[in-house]
């Protein structure tokens, strides 16, 4: 079945440094979303990308869909104390049911 | 307006007994997914509902786990005759009538089984 693998599973760095964490799916996506969950909380939606190639920013967060749409990555920059969490990626497959495949997830960890 | 609703938050259970977790979707959504989260890992897909369908179980263990979306009241997901490995955080997400792009989820239930 169709699977989504993330790396890395953990990342710590140090205040005011990058972050960056990769998806790949076994099988083409028609779209892929990126959700973020906090230690005890529950997922809440970043964003989503559709088209092959596209690139999205939110303020420090840049995100990418790979050409062959079937990776992806996020990137934040400049890291603050308040982007700890869990960042996960969640495919939909070519049927567009609307069921999503989630990564496994990169905890971030950042020291002040 | 009211976002997704999940309740109880904390269920504890002993092994055999059955768990009933509910989930209300957001206003205006008529879609339903559960996912099953096991510490330190990622969502699992476990069920899709609209009002009285099952859209796709293809996460749903053949036994001991069901799950229906009535027409008037909350999705339920029931697990009969609990085991320790079903002790997980099980989340319920909903999105509109269309189906696709965000879900939105909501607060878990957190299931213990002793």
């Amino acid at each position: 079945g169709q699977q989504v693998m993330q790396i890395p599973q953990y990342q710590h760095v140090q205040e005011g440094e990058d972050f960056t964490t990769y998806c790949n799916s076994s099988t083409t996506l028609s779209n892929i979303q990126w959700y973020k969950q906090r230690p005890g909380g529950h997922p809440v939606f970043l964003i989503q990308l559709v088209k092959s190639g596209e690139v999205k920013k939110q303020k420090r967060l840049t995100f990418q869909f790979g050409e062959a749409k079937k990776n992806s990555s996020l990137h934040i920059t400049a890291t603050q104390t308040t982007d700890v969490g869990t960042y996960f990626c969640a495919g939909s497959g070519s049927g567009n049911t609307g069921k999503l495949i989630f990564g496994q997830g990169t905890t971030l960890q950042v020291k002040p | 307006n009211a976002g997704v609703m999940q309740n109880p938050r904390h269920l504890v259970r002993r092994r055999g007994q059955e768990a009933r977790l509910r989930c209300s979707p957001m206003k205006g959504h008529s879609h339903v997914y559960w996912y099953r989260q096991l510490p330190e890992e990622g969502l699992k897909f476990m069920v899709y509902l609209q009002k009285e369908n099952i859209i796709d179980e293809s996460g749903m263990p053949k036994e001991r786990f069901s799950a229906e979306f009535p027409k008037e009241g909350p999705s339920i997901l029931r697990i009969q005759q609990v085991v320790r490995g079903d002790s997980a955080a099980y989340f319920c997400a909903s999105s509109p009538p269309s189906g696709l792009g965000e879900q939105f989820f909501g607060p878990g239930t957190r299931l213990t089984v002793l």
